[in-house]
């Protein structure tokens, strides 16, 4: 069965500083992988997604990932925190045929002004 | 682009009592509909998978006549969480995925329940 791994549940970023936010993906097949944010007492909103397209894939607000299958790999990154980027962000992935979706434990971001 | 509508935003009832909550697909057609449950400071949790006109999957564990899930039509789903008890008290979040080769699924904006 597909898994995710997020590590570090709380992650401290200064404003103006780069944010990286780890995934690491299990997966027997091609996976379709997906970044989502959730401010408090919301849904998820997602940022982006990769569906086996380009690997480097561009979000909103900034956010982009890449995908590395070498590396099982699916990091978030954001060249420049902002503090509205203080939220909760998971990491999730399914597979071709499987409609459900697994996801990380979740990051905690906080934006330090 | 897509939207799933969650009601109620929130709600407090009585032990013993029942509470439905409402997901809705607004611009497209649903033909799998998920429940999830997420305690404070964790992730979400997949209770069931509901696709339409048919009897939801629930995941190991998820009491089946303790949450009810009926999705009868493309666009509608709902959850009704039976004799509540203030364990139940949770935020639980519904979400969508549309026909072939859709690969997004759509998030609710969720239900704080609470029990007392």
């Amino acid at each position: 069965a597909q898994s995710v791994t997020q590590l570090g549940s709380h992650v401290s970023v200064s404003e103006g500083a780069l944010v990286l936010l780890r995934c690491n993906y299990s997966s027997s097949v091609p996976p379709y992988l997906f970044w989502y944010v959730q401010y408090p007492n919301q849904g998820l909103q997602l940022l982006l997604k990769y569906t086996s397209a380009a690997t480097l894939v561009k979000g909103i607000n900034g956010f982009e990932a890449e995908f590395k299958k070498s590396e099982t790999s699916f990091h978030l990154t954001k060249p420049s925190a902002h503090m509205s980027d203080a939220a909760e962000y998971f990491c999730a992935v399914s597979e071709e045929g499987n409609n459900r979706l697994a996801f990380g434990k979740g990051n905690q971001v906080v934006v330090i002004p | 682009g897509a939207v799933v509508s969650q009601h109620p935003s929130w709600v407090i009832c009585k032990s013993g009592t029942s509470v439905k909550i409402e997901c809705r697909s607004l611009d497209f057609q649903a033909t799998t509909m998920f429940w999830y449950r997420q305690f404070p400071k964790q992730s979400l949790m997949l209770m069931a998978t509901s696709n339409e006109g048919s009897k939801a999957t629930y995941e190991q564990g998820v009491e089946k006549d303790k949450f009810l899930i009926n999705h009868a039509s493309l666009t509608l789903s709902t959850l009704t969480v039976t004799s509540a008890h203030p364990e139940d008290s949770s935020f639980y979040i519904c979400s969508a995925r549309g026909g072939q080769g859709s690969y997004g699924y759509t998030f609710g904006s969720g239900t704080r329940l609470t029990v007392v």
